[in-house]
């Protein structure tokens, strides 16, 4: 079982160029989520979805956008990105709306 | 408004000594979990508390669900440098996501 991965580990993008940060588990879970920590502080949650087909919005969702075709994957797209948007990505999945497994992270940084 | 309070938000302690953070909020969570982050990782679960007063040990750390379920604390006896991280707590209620903490991002010094 390898988890949660997400790729790729570290990114730079310029001002206004978009990239997709991909997400997948093999654990079977329903539930997958996606959050951004910024230095030195908590998670905060962007997107998650209960299920392939049905995504909702997250505490901070601006600039994002997801989708979920198969229970496996998630990815997060950024369409124009911003300086704002440097942060470090975590997905994670969870079998209900209890325990959360994460992945390592994407290290993103915009100029 | 921050749903739950983490306290302290920093703690820098030597080896050997003993410590508690603590989880606050004002609303009751069915179930509260504590997560510890260490540098460049994802978050990795250490423990889930689901009944009022329910207290579990994990080695060297107590945690411990007040009895409303609207507060938690961690204890850790003797801490290590290995115990050195950013630990979240987080709480699940109904149907919307967990909510997290803010984290206590703990140094234990050799």
């Amino acid at each position: 079982n390898a988890g949660v991965t997400q790729t790729p580990k570290f990114r730079i993008l310029k001002i206004g160029q978009s990239m997709t940060l991909q997400c997948t588990q093999d654990m079977n879970h329903n539930y997958m989520y996606w959050y951004r920590q910024d230095p030195g502080m908590g998670l905060k949650l962007i997107y998650y979805s209960v299920g392939a087909g049905i995504t909702d919005k997250g505490e901070v969702p601006n600039g994002y956008n997801v989708s979920r075709s198969t229970t496996e994957d998630f990815p997060l797209r950024l369409e124009l990105a911003a300086p704002s948007q440097t942060s470090v990505y975590f997905c994670a999945s969870s079998y209900d709306r209890g325990e959360q497994y994460f992945g390592p992270g994407t290290r993103l940084t915009v100029t | 408004t921050q749903l739950l309070e983490q306290s302290p938000q920093f703690l820098s302690i030597q080896e050997g000594e003993n410590l508690t953070v603590y989880c606050n909020s004002s609303s009751v969570f069915s179930s509260l979990q504590w997560y510890r982050q260490e540098p460049g990782e994802g978050p990795v679960l250490l423990v889930t508390v689901v009944t009022g007063g329910e207290v579990k040990k994990l080695k060297r750390l107590t945690f411990q669900f007040g009895d409303a379920r609207k507060d938690s604390s961690l204890h850790i006896t003797a801490a290590q440098p290995g115990d050195t991280g950013l630990y979240l707590c987080a709480g699940a209620r109904g149907n919307t996501p967990l909510v997290f903490g803010k984290g206590t991002r703990l140094s234990v010094i050799a």
